[in-house]
Order: structure tokens, then sequence, then C-alpha cells
């Protein structure tokens, strides 16, 4: 069975630091680029970030751009997600996802971890 | 880049059926989408990929309820024998050049 979950969410300072991470098992995690989308409370989702396969190509919304780092492990098959300069507006639900190859281009979002939350707040 | 655009709220009544829209950006059309839903206090879950043909594939175990189809830039999700489980947020995504991009979301209610 498919597995992602999400850990080190919590409760951090404006302009603080947090490390997230995303264990995956029952699949193989080196095989499959991976997705951290976020949902502010009430919201909807929002694409954070995402990460290559082998870890070479990294990608970023606007929003996170030179704030956070996404990046991986496979020998320990886990994804990070570094985030830096914390703002109230990242207060949100971060969750890890692995990209689903399509068939024809790109990839979709084909199965999700359970979310950690993340509080920014003084 | 692709918008997506959804209806904020729709309501049906139990064991009814429902039509849910995702309008892809002019000049987009031949984008390929996903449906996810999020029941209330849960994670996303994937639920099927849509191609602008109409092909699509169904993620594993999700009940052939769930129908989609497309016409233009239009994508639908359709449920048929609304359950009260079927309750939730339904998200549609899609994704170009290495960003992906969510449509704001349709809050489904079951009456």
């Amino acid at each position: 069975e498919v597995q992602l979950v999400e850990s080190g969410g919590g409760l951090v300072q404006p302009g603080g630091s947090l490390r997230l991470s995303c264990a995956a098992s029952g699949f193989t995690f080196s095989a499959y680029a991976m997705t951290w989308v976020r949902q502010a409370p009430g919201k909807g989702l929002e694409w954070v970030a995402a990460i290559s396969a082998d870890g070479a190509g990294t990608y970023y919304a606007d929003s996170v751009k030179g704030r956070f780092t996404i990046s991986r492990d496979n020998s320990k098959n886990t994804l990070y997600l570094q985030m830096t300069s914390l703002r109230g507006e990242d207060t949100a639900v971060y969750y890890c996802a692995r990209n689903q190859p399509d068939p024809i281009s790109g990839s979709y979002l084909g199965c999700w971890g359970q979310g950690t939350l993340v509080t920014v707040s003084s | 880049q692709p918008v997506l655009t959804q209806s904020s709220s729709a309501s049906a009544s139990l064991g009814s059926s429902v039509k849910l829209t995702c309008t892809l950006s002019s000049g987009h059309s031949s984008y390929i989408i996903a449906w996810h839903q999020q029941q209330p206090g849960k994670a996303p879950r994937y639920l099927m990929r849509l191609e602008g043909s109409g092909r699509y594939n169904r993620g594993s175990g999700v009940p052939d309820r769930f129908s989609v189809s497309s016409s233009g830039t239009d994508r639908y999700l359709s449920i048929s024998n609304l359950q009260s489980e079927d309750e939730a947020d339904y998200y549609c995504e899609t994704w170009d050049s290495n960003t992906r991009v969510f449509g704001g979301g349709t809050k489904l209610t079951v009456l």
C-alpha cells in the first residue's frame, strides 16, 4: 500500500524556519517526482514546489521562491521542505503528493499524504 | 499558464445526480486535468484523470458512480446516486511547464 506520512509541522514565529518531512513507503520512491501542496485554513489548494525523481530538478511557486527549498533523500525514501523567512500567509496544512506520470504529458497528483499543519504566529 | 475556474458551491439530494464543472482558460482547451475529492477534515484524494477528447483513467477504488466528460474548455465530474459521503470539496488540477494549477474548488452539499 502506498503511504505518504508528513511530519515536522508546528507553531513558528514570523521570520522563523521549519523543515517538513514526508516519509514514503509502498512504492519505489526514487522512480517518482514529488510535490508539496498547501491549504490555508478554509481555503483551496495551492501548489508549492516539486522535485524530479532524481532530485536534479526543483520548481517553486512564486509565493515561496527564494524562501523554501524542496529536497529528497532517495536512500531514506523521504521528501523534505525547508521553509525559511516564514510569514503569516504561510500558515497552512502542507501535503506531500506523488506525481503520477501522465500517458500524454507531464504528471498529475496520484497519491496524497495526510498533511501537517504549519502555523506562523507570534 | 492555464487558469481553472470552478463554481464555489453545488447541492443535490441524496440518491440524485450532480454535474460539477471545471473550465480551462481560453487557449488551453487541449489540457488534461485531474479531479480530486476532499472530504471534511481529510486529505485530498485523487479521483480521475480526464483528457479533452473525453478519454479518462479512474483512480483505484473510485466507484463507477463517478464519471467524467469534456466539451471544449469544460471538464465535468458527474456523480450519480449521491451518497452522504460524497459531500466534499472537489478540485480540478492541471499542469504546464513544471508548474501546477488548481481550481478554486466546488463545495458539494448532499441534501
